[in-house]
């Protein structure tokens, strides 16, 4: 089945040692997406990638990075993840651009900072 | 500004409607979608209105879109005990920076289904 696969589904790291999440997709999309998702609330845009053209979000803190080495795979890269970094980081995808294109989501990373 | 705005609860017994409201602030939105969200689980899409549309059906979810007050419903026909999770209307802003499809999320809710 054509899915959006997120590894690992719980990681945990140390306050300040850089950490990876990882994403890839089977639907052969153009669009992949990362969201943050805290406690309680709802997802949050963090920035996200129309072929190889990166987007970020305005409010995007810059211990947030990410990487599409191909189409199938994206990385977020947390440079110094701090206490408030722990959250649910959701990726996604879509086909193409536009309202109409609907996201397609993984079942997240849970991420704990110790 | 952007802003979707939900309930936080919503209990109702096995077998009755659901019925989950949402307001939006963002007049340029063309499309809302609903997404279910089970614990610890990534979101699922139910269902999505296209902002001419008043009403759209799948099988037993409803969606009713009043574009005047900007106000948008999920009903749940027959609730059962499966559908208990977080429920997030979001819409689809217009104009993103360098493209996409930036979806704007409620804050979910939380539905309960009694036995």
């Amino acid at each position: 089945d054509a899915m959006v696969i997120q590894n690992p589904r719980y990681q945990v790291t140390q306050f300040g040692k850089p950490v990876t999440l990882s994403c890839s997709q089977t639907l052969n999309h153009n669009v992949m997406y990362w969201y943050q998702q805290k406690s309680s609330q709802a997802p949050k845009l963090l920035f996200h990638y129309y072929d190889k053209d990166f987007n970020n979000e305005a409010d995007t803190p810059d211990n947030f990075q990410s990487r599409r080495p191909n189409t199938s795979f994206c990385f977020l890269d947390i440079r110094s993840p701090g206490l408030g970094d722990a959250a649910m980081y959701l990726c996604a995808t879509s086909r193409d651009q536009g309202p109409q294109e609907t996201q397609y989501f993984g079942p997240g990373t849970r991420l704990l900072v110790l | 500004g952007e802003d979707v705005e939900q309930s936080l609860f919503l209990s109702v017994r096995e077998g009755d409607s659901s019925v989950i409201n949402c307001t939006y602030t963002d007049s340029s939105s063309t499309y809302l979608y609903w997404y279910k969200q089970e614990p610890g689980a990534g979101l699922q899409l139910l269902t999505y209105i296209f902002s001419n549309m008043d009403m759209k059906q799948d099988q037993r979810l409803t969606v009713l879109l009043n574009k005047k007050d900007k106000h948008l419903s999920l009903r749940i026909a027959d609730t059962q005990t499966g559908d208990s999770a977080i429920y997030f209307c979001a819409e689809s802003i217009c104009g993103v920076t360098g493209g996409g499809n930036k979806l704007t999320f409620g804050t979910g809710t939380q539905l309960k289904v009694e036995l």
